[in-house]
């Protein structure tokens, strides 16, 4: 198995601007998790899915974030209108189960993104 | 005050050596408590997960311990190889908190 995809690895963007980010969780996983990682503030989980439903996005941080599960093979996190405080790295993590706490989860290798 | 305290926030060591890393914690409720591994520029790997029942849980050469009772976890690396310089991070569910990690470098 690939393993959790994540695209792309690298964005650069200006302020203003929409991001896109995109994920392939591990084929078969039932749970999905979007992180965002920054020195700062360290990892934080900003929403996750069940069987593609949002079940808790508690975490995402203002209305300007967006997440998306059309189906078990993919989802996107969208920004809108980006802003300097995004630059972060960006995390998906998929799961077999739908135990959130004790399930295993695999992540992707990251999007790194810098709004300038 | 962050819910999960890790520390120390960086140790350095030489390769071959043992060396514990401290999780404590005040997350409420407990379902579990999981260490990572992050290398650099990469995303975390689980290494353990424990559960209220459970006080110690090994991985190879890691062995992480859990005390629900003082809330205090520990994740004892044996035998250090230069291959576990990263960070470590502690995360307590149910509600998933993260520590902060602790840098390793392993010198040779």
């Amino acid at each position: 198995d690939a393993g959790v995809i994540q695209s792309p690895r690298h964005e650069v963007t200006e302020m203003g601007q929409e991001v896109t980010l995109r994920c392939k969780p591990i084929s078969g996983h039932n749970s999905l998790f979007w992180y965002r990682q920054t020195m700062m503030r360290g990892l934080e989980l900003l929403i996750y899915f069940n069987n593609n439903v949002p079940i808790d996005d508690s975490g995402m941080p203002e209305d300007r974030f967006s997440a998306k599960m059309p189906n078990a093979s993919f989802s996107t996190l969208k920004i809108q209108p980006s802003e300097p405080r995004d630059s972060a790295v960006y995390f998906c993590a998929s799961s077999m189960g739908t135990t959130v706490a004790a399930d295993t989860q695999y992540f992707g290798p990251g999007t790194r993104l810098t709004v300038l | 005050k962050n819910q999960v305290e890790q520390s120390p926030q960086s140790l350095i060591i030489l390769e071959g050596k043992n060396c514990t890393l401290q999780c404590n914690y005040t997350v409420s409720p407990f379902s579990n408590l999981r260490w990572y591994k992050q290398d650099t520029g990469r995303g975390p790997v689980s290494l353990t997960i424990m559960t209220f029942s459970e006080n110690t849980k090994s991985n190879g050469r890691y062995t992480a311990t859990l005390d629900a009772d003082t809330k205090q976890s520990s994740l004892h690396i044996t035998a250090s190889q230069l291959s576990d310089s990263a960070s470590y991070i502690c995360v307590v569910s149910a509600r998933m908190r993260f520590g902060a990690g602790t840098r390793l470098t392993v010198k040779p």
